[in-house]
């Protein structure tokens, strides 16, 4: 069992609403990442962290924003959610080197 | 860069028949590969992994040979069954950044 955790899994709100997606792992990982999953089901990663203090932008463009203030902790914050942004997100993190991605279960996010 | 090419799908099979999902990747270093699935409404799950050359992950009767001379990391299954019906993701994590690189999903559909 994956010890990472994604809160709420299911959201909807209205446009130009603040909103943080939550992301939490217990296995003591260095690296996080966000990504965005499109109904095509392709993944693009749009934050990634290697560490606390530490947080990139990723592949894919976008409005929202990270922090990594505790290696265990990596909530993802949209501060005016538009319909563009709805789809799913997915957390994740990894051990040293190349080792295997742990995926939360996700949050789908609808902005009516 | 890094990139992950899988076949497209759906790949429609009946219940027994023998799967395979092709997968060609492009690193610049010596990456670790890897296939994740995913069930719906779910996060991604580890299936199995390779690290060098010459490598066979297997796992829930799945296998997949990492082939450093033709690139490629193609999962197979002798008998597929209803329940891994899902959709099916070849990734690698190459030294360096060691960010998961994903192919854009293959989904399985199975019938009985």
């Amino acid at each position: 069992e994956a010890d990472i955790y994604q809160t709420p899994r299911y959201l909807v709100i209205g446009t130009g609403k603040k909103i943080t997606l939550e992301c939490s792992q217990t296995m003591g990982h260095d690296k996080m990442y966000w990504y965005q999953q499109d109904p095509g089901m392709e993944l693009h990663l749009i934050h990634y962290s290697y560490g606390v203090n530490s947080t990139e932008k990723g592949d894919l463009s976008s409005e929202s924003t990270v922090s990594r203030i505790r290696t265990e902790h990596f909530p993802l914050t949209l501060e005016s959610a538009r319909p563009s942004h709805t789809s799913q997100y997915l957390c994740a993190s990894s051990g040293i080197g190349h080792s295997e991605a742990f995926f939360g279960q996700g949050t789908r996010l609808t902005v009516v | 860069g890094d990139s992950v090419t899988q076949m497209e799908g759906p790949v429609t099979l009946s219940e027994e028949a023998f799967l395979t999902i092709n997968c060609t990747y492009t690193a610049t270093g010596y990456p670790s590969l890897f296939w994740y699935v995913q069930y719906p409404g779910e996060g991604l799950q580890l299936l199995l992994k390779a690290t060098k050359a010459d490598d066979k992950g297997s796992n829930k009767g799945f296998e997949a040979t990492y082939r450093k001379e033709t690139t490629s990391f193609h999962l197979e299954k002798g008998s597929v069954q209803v329940s891994d019906s899902a959709v099916y993701f070849c990734a690698l994590s190459d030294r360096g950044s060691y960010i998961p690189t994903f192919g854009r999903g293959t989904s399985l559909i199975v019938h009985p």
